[in-house]
């Protein structure tokens, strides 16, 4: 079946240049991650959704990065006026279930050079 | 807070040699552990994970962990290396219970030589 996809798959964006970023999760999967991977790093946590209500975003790293699920599927994490800090692949995951014990499915991530 | 230590950013060895990555963790609540493997321009993908179930975990691939909590670690290991198991290795840990997020280390990239 399908895994998790993300698009685009790459993004080049300019100093100061809003970007959104896609992810579909499995279908059916109620929970859902964002993470952020550093060149050389491992990832690093964003925000967490349970159905379309975001429960964690204490991971974001300024007001700048917004995450939104409305209709409990498909996720958009949106970077406002992005800066060169910002370039990493940023990596969604899905799990079936609610709890720590399901396996966060990965997506092969969204590589953000901002120049 | 819950972290993980990776001793060795790159290992090498020879095809047919044991793979060890080594991995210790820091958790102040009981952790469910992971490793994942990462192929180049491609997402991580479980190996194996511990949930409290049994100490010696056997994952995909033939890899295979032990959980020693009095060492604090979660060693991956594999007896015979292929050559397809090159690729960078993830070990990370998270709280058990409801939902929460993964707090991956450095990562390991193996290096595997004919």
């Amino acid at each position: 079946g399908a895994g998790v996809s993300q698009s685009p798959r790459y993004k080049v964006a300019k100093r100061g240049q809003d970007v959104a970023l896609r992810c579909d999760p499995i279908s059916g999967h109620v929970s859902l991650f964002w993470y952020q991977q550093a060149l050389g790093q491992g990832p690093e946590f964003l925000t967490y959704f349970q159905n379309e209500a975001q429960l964690d975003k204490s991971g974001l790293p300024s007001d700048r990065f917004f995450a939104e699920r409305p209709e409990g599927s498909v996720s958009t994490l949106k970077i406002q006026r992005t800066q060169q800090e910002d370039s990493a692949v940023y990596l969604c995951a899905s799990s079936s279930g609610d709890t720590s014990y399901n396996e966060q499915f990965f997506g092969p991530g969204t590589r953000l050079t901002v120049l | 807070a819950q972290s993980v230590t990776q001793l060795g950013s790159h290992v090498s060895v020879s095809e047919g040699a044991l793979v060890l990555l080594r991995c210790n963790y820091s958790s102040s609540v009981p952790p469910y552990l992971f490793w994942y493997v990462q192929y180049p321009n491609q997402g991580l993908q479980l190996l194996l994970k511990y949930t409290s179930a049994a100490t010696l975990v056997k994952g995909i691939n033939g890899f295979e962990a032990e959980f020693k909590k009095s060492e604090t670690s979660f060693h991956l290991t594999k007896p015979s290396a292929h050559m397809s198991d090159a690729a960078e290795y993830f070990c990370a840990v998270s709280k058990t219970g409801t939902a929460s997020k993964l707090t991956f280390g450095t990562g390991t990239r193996l290096q595997v030589t004919l």
